[in-house]
């Protein structure tokens, strides 16, 4: 009854590749997040996600793309993988943040991204 | 934007010692803060969680006060054990914010 997970759980691969990780919540959220965790522990907002239509996107480059077939699932493609890609991205779930009322995020297992 | 400040970076106890962990936001309209502990290797998971209506909550050995004229919340670990030990992040936002700004996060060490 795992509530927030992704896939893979580590990822290695060569600069220049593209490469994707899957996340999926049956907590029956209506906002999903991106977040990359660096090698000294920030944990920095990256996108969100909320009934399938993008709010946030926090200056990343545009070689990240994020998509939501539907609002239990987002994915987060990275075409061009540059060295400084390399760091845990989590996937997040909270209640509809549209609502006017800020709440829990629930964060997936991480995916450990290596870019060689 | 909302700025979370968090201290200290580190922090190493001795086994059955308290903890406090301090954090400053910026945002006055920040009025949600809630606790995250990271253990190696694992995902952030909730601990706790205070609103801004309210200046403590506790949770058995976990309570977090709030201080909104001071723009400053703290979390408080009694009697410290070796698993407590772990990064832990404070983070705020508002109810009319879209993103939850997390501190830099403290490392903390319970020595048996």
């Amino acid at each position: 009854d795992t509530a927030v997970s992704q896939t893979p759980k580590y990822l290695v691969t060569q600069m220049g590749n593209d490469k994707s990780i899957k996340c999926e919540q049956n907590l029956g959220h209506d906002t999903m997040y991106w977040y990359k965790q660096d090698s000294k522990k920030f944990l920095k907002i990256m996108f969100s996600y909320n009934n399938k239509e993008l709010i946030i996107n926090e200056t990343v480059p545009n070689r990240f793309s994020p998509k939501s077939p539907d609002k239990a699932h987002l994915n987060l493609h990275i075409n061009s993988l540059e060295l400084g890609d390399s760091a845990v991205y989590f996937c997040a779930s909270s209640q509809d943040l549209l609502a006017g009322v800020a709440d829990t995020q629930y964060f997936g297992p991480g995916t450990r991204l290596t870019v060689l | 934007g909302e700025n979370v400040e968090q201290h200290p970076s580190t922090l190493s106890v001795q086994e059955g010692d308290s903890a406090v962990i301090k954090c400053t936001y910026s945002d006055s309209a920040s009025n949600y803060f809630p606790w995250y502990k990271q253990e190696l290797g694992k995902r952030p998971q909730l601990i706790i969680d205070i609103r801004s209506n309210v200046g403590e909550k506790k949770d058995q050995r976990i309570a977090v006060t709030l201080n909104k004229t001071a723009k400053h919340f703290s979390l408080h670990i009694t009697e410290t054990q070796p698993e407590d030990s772990a990064v832990y992040f404070c983070a705020a936002t508002s109810d009319s914010s879209y993103k939850l700004i997390f501190g830099s996060g403290t490392r903390l060490l319970v020595r048996p």
